[in-house]
């Protein structure tokens, strides 16, 4: 198994541009989630995802997307991104019942 | 906010143990204690978790305290690839939605020193 892979690795855009972070895994697990982590900061939950076709907000979800049209992929969408959006992104998955989240390894986002 | 309280670093000479303290003074009678850990520039890792009773595993040992008030987690032989953040949350199991998901803090930095 792959585990929970994220592309890209790393990502710049200007201010007002759109992109797509995606993020895969090959587990099937149902709970998908994103998380964004600033310097110094620990990991605060954007929206996630208890199965195909169900989303909901977590902690910071303003300026974010996200859809979940199948158990494999969770892409999160930056529709107008701004420089306060610079950040790592992480995407987790587990499976129902486990207490095992598992982690990519990262998107780095700077917008300019 | 994050319910557990860490200090925010730690040394430990390599071989010996490294001892991890975290409070969670109002930790509710249905929380679980979990343990995940960073290393640098990585996606966080799953460690441990446990209720009440004292846990090992390949990895770590997690002690809470009689009144579940405080934890500790153990790495018996630290190595210098232990260096990493590493955060206790609580909360409750993963009944579903947002339950099911994660409070970091800014846990411990802990450097493991030859």
């Amino acid at each position: 198994n792959a585990g929970v892979t994220q592309t890209p690795k790393f990502q710049v855009l200007k201010t007002g541009q759109s992109m797509t972070l995606q993020c895969a895994q090959d587990m099937n697990h149902e709970y998908m989630s994103w998380y964004r982590q600033d310097p110094g900061m620990g990991l605060r939950l954007i929206h996630y995802s208890v199965g195909a076709g169900i989303t909901d907000q977590g902690e910071v979800p303003n300026g974010y997307n996200v859809s979940r049209s199948t158990t494999e992929d969770f892409p999160l969408r930056l529709l107008s991104a701004a420089p306060s959006q610079t950040s790592v992104y992480f995407c987790a998955s587990r499976r129902s019942g486990s207490e095992t989240q598992y982690f990519g390894p990262g998107t780095r986002l700077l917008v300019l | 906010d994050a319910k557990t309280t860490q200090p925010p670093s730690m040394d430990c000479a390599e071989g010996r143990a490294a001892n991890l303290p975290c409070n969670h003074s109002t930790i509710s009678g249905n929380e679980y204690v979990y343990w995940y850990r960073q290393i640098h520039s990585q996606g966080p890792q799953y460690i441990i978790h446990g209720l009440k009773n004292n846990e090992t595993n390949e990895m770590a040992s997690l002690i809470i305290t009689e009144d579940r008030k405080s934890s500790t987690l153990i790495l018996p032989h630290a190595t210098l690839r232990d260096t990493a953040v590493y955060y206790c949350i609580v909360r409750v199991p993963n009944y579903g939605g947002s339950q099911g998901n994660l409070i970091f803090g800014k846990g411990t930095k802990l450097s493991v020193k030859p």
